[in-house]
């Protein structure tokens, strides 16, 4: 199976510091896609960030940037300054470039502590 | 602007009863998405469809039937739910599924459904 993981099931960082959670996963294709969701309390999936697995250059959205390491099928994400508001559940998912499937990671719950 | 509307948002059944889950894009997507939500596992997907009048399988699909009724709606069906069938199920569209930038589409969910089997 081609699977997704998310080896930090939970996590905390303290208002304004970095925190970088992991991905990693598994395909047999070149093309595909990877993204990070937020999933606040509401329960609304929230795209956060997109990186195409055929450009080197690593996404950015603001305070939010990834870590894309294509070889070693590593896709992290770095928040920078981090707000009270980015306290949510954070998922991993990659993308089939051929069907269109979007396979999730576990999720990893991250707290940020005033 | 609603995007993906799910109803209901919360629905409590009994072991064999049956019930389905209404989904309705207003983004003119061809693409959407059933997938269900369970703590420590993530979302998997349970059906999709490409296009209208085609659905298509995905991880867990034993327990489920769906079906594309035009290009706006898109339901979840379950015969005879069973407590193994708890869980939070989400509704999403996309532009496309195949081709070579099919993978590009972002996903748009819905709010999702919390349903209890006892």
């Amino acid at each position: 199976a081609q699977t997704v993981t998310q080896s930090q099931p939970e996590m905390s960082v303290q208002e304004a510091e970095t925190v970088t959670l992991s991905c990693t996963y598994d395909t047999s294709e070149n093309n595909y896609y990877l993204f990070w969701y937020k999933q606040p309390p509401s329960r609304q999936m929230i795209l956060v960030i997109r990186q195409e697995a055929y450009k080197q250059q690593n996404a950015t959205e603001n305070r939010f940037s990834v870590n894309f390491q294509k070889a070693a099928k590593s896709f992290s994400l770095k928040i920078s300054d981090s707000q009270l508001g980015d306290t949510a559940m954070y998922f991993c998912a990659r993308r089939s470039g051929n069907t269109g499937k979007l396979i999730f990671g576990q999720g990893t719950t991250l707290q940020v502590k005033p | 602007n609603a995007g993906v509307t799910q109803t209901p948002k919360f629905q409590v059944l009994k072991t064999g009863q049956s019930m389905t889950l209404q989904c309705a894009q207003d983004m003119n997507h061809n693409s959407m998405y059933w997938y269900r939500q369970d703590p420590g596992m993530g979302l998997r997907l349970i059906y999709y469809s490409a296009s209208e009048g085609t659905t298509d399988k995905g991880e867990v699909p034993n327990g489920y039937n769906v079906s594309r009724l035009n290009k706006r709606e898109f339901s979840l069906r379950l015969e005879s739910a069973a407590p193994s069938q708890t869980s939070v199920y989400f509704c999403a569209s996309s532009e496309a599924t195949t081709g070579g930038l099919a993978g590009a589409n972002v996903l748009t969910f819905g709010a999702g459904s919390r349903l209890t089997v006892l």
